[in-house]
């Protein structure tokens, strides 16, 4: 069955630190990949995609992501997290094939210490 | 522009209870969603419809029905509310097959005593 993992379930890190999140998928075709960010009490938003081109995807606040097709991978980067990116974070994939369906992750919680 | 609303935001049931969750999207989309949200377990599809007329499973459908009422509106019906399914639920629209990105709504927190 395709499936989605994220490494981390916690993550903790003072301000200016600088941030990760892995992000693994079982699926062996083309996908189109996204990472989703839900503030505390909000709804969920797109934070990047990934559909085709440049493997490299910048997102909204300064948020990146890297797509690296042999490791299945796209992991979520920031140089520098702020304190106002305390937040859910979500990987999801769609295959491109009969891609009605999203498979999501658990979901990283970050929480950026002042 | 509204984007995905629900109603209502919060709810409490009784075990047996039935209730019906609304969602509505006044983006023209042609997909729409719902998804249950668990602590540590992400987002799980519970039914979508691809377009107008159309219902399909998703990944934890047992316990729910679902109505595509017109291309606007896509409700999701708990015909007998068990606390298994206490939940924060999720709908979401996406504009077609030539666009992947989905719209979340608000979300409804639904706790079953």
């Amino acid at each position: 069955a395709q499936s989605v993992s994220q490494h981390n379930h916690h993550v903790i890190l003072s301000e200016a630190a600088s941030l990760e999140l892995g992000c693994n998928y079982s699926y062996g075709g083309t996908v189109n990949l996204f990472w989703y960010v839900q503030y505390p009490g909000q709804h969920l938003q797109l934070l990047l995609k990934y559909f085709s081109g440049d493997p490299l995807v910048k997102g909204i606040k300064g948020f990146e992501a890297e797509f690296i097709k042999s490791k299945f991978s796209f992991n979520l980067r920031k140089p520098s997290v702020q304190w106002s990116d305390t937040a859910e974070y979500f990987c999801a994939v769609t295959p491109y094939t009969g891609g009605f369906k999203t498979i999501f992750g658990a979901g990283t919680r970050l929480f950026v210490k002042a | 522009n509204a984007g995905v609303t629900q109603t209502p935001k919060f709810q409490v049931l009784k075990t047996g209870q039935s209730m019906t969750l609304q969602c509505a999207q006044d983006m023209n989309h042609n997909s729409m969603y719902w998804y249950r949200q668990d602590p540590g377990m992400g987002l799980r599809l519970i039914y979508y419809s691809a377009s107008e007329g159309t219902t399909d499973k998703g990944e934890v459908p047992n316990g729910y029905n679902v109505s595509r009422l017109n291309k606007r509106e896509f409700s999701l019906r708990l015909e007998s509310a068990a606390p298994s399914q206490t939940s924060v639920y999720f709908c979401a629209s996406r504009p077609g097959t030539s666009s992947y990105e989905q719209y979340f709504g608000p979300g409804t927190r639904l706790t079953v005593t």
